[in-house]
């Protein structure tokens, strides 16, 4: 199985303040035939289904503020919230669709709170 | 524009079996894998499997292999996660998703809550 592991599990950032998460796989996720990584980040509020923020790791979804940003490649990811706003707290996860075998697994989560 | 409606939420006993549904509109329903993801309650998301409605090809996370069936009805473009012998362990918060290329999740259902008590 492909191990998503995320860091930190919780984070407290004042707001205009910049948040940063991390995610990390077990193996890589990169498909160099593509060159693409093959990594998704989500947001997910309490009482709603997740959201898309990124794909392709970096890769913005269609209406997600340009205050978020995905990067990384290969088994190290980071989703960074540069200023941030109330309506960012929500726990954010990755998923790798790398590989189907084992499932397309997800991160653990990371709740993000305001200072 | 693309939406999955999820059926409504379910109380069952343990023991019993339960199909839940997913009823996608505004797409191309044979051309995109429709999947499942379960959440139980405070905890992360676990990929259960992802159907491809065009040709049925399915696939199952080993950790649900076995324990679910997912399946599509191309007439209806709706697809269905039956969960059978339901256990407590199996209360959770059931979501469907589209992902046009077998990768990421664009769209998601509002949820199916799977309540099993006695």
């Amino acid at each position: 199985d492909i191990v998503m592991t995320q860091s930190p599990d919780s984070l407290a950032v004042s707001l205009g303040e910049r948040a940063t998460i991390n995610c990390k796989s077990s193996q890589s996720v990169l498909y160099s035939a593509h060159n693409k990584s093959y990594l998704a980040w989500y947001q997910q509020k309490p009482g709603q289904p997740p959201k898309l923020l990124f794909y392709w790791a970096s890769t913005r979804a269609s209406g997600v503020p340009d205050r978020f940003s995905g990067s990384g490649s290969g088994t190290d990811f980071t989703l960074t919230i540069t200023s941030l706003q109330a309506e960012d707290v929500a726990v954010y996860y990755c998923q790798q669709y790398y590989s189907v075998a084992p499932g397309y697994t997800f991160g653990q989560g990371t709740k993000l709170e305001i200072k | 524009e693309v939406q999955l409606v999820q059926s409504g939420a379910e109380v069952k006993k343990p023991g019993e079996s339960l199909k839940i549904s997913c009823k996608v509109s505004g797409d191309t329903f044979t051309n995109d894998w429709i999947g499942w993801v379960r959440q139980k309650p405070g905890k992360s998301l676990e990929w259960i499997g992802i159907i491809y409605p065009g040709d049925s090809d399915t696939r199952y996370s080993p950790s649900f292999q076995g324990q679910v069936i997912i399946s599509a009805d191309k007439s209806v473009t709706t697809a269905f996660l039956q969960l059978t012998s339901l256990k407590a362990a199996d209360t959770a918060m059931y979501y469907c998703a589209r992902s046009p290329a077998a990768s990421h999740w664009d769209y998601w259902g509002q949820g199916t809550l799977i309540t099993v008590s006695s």
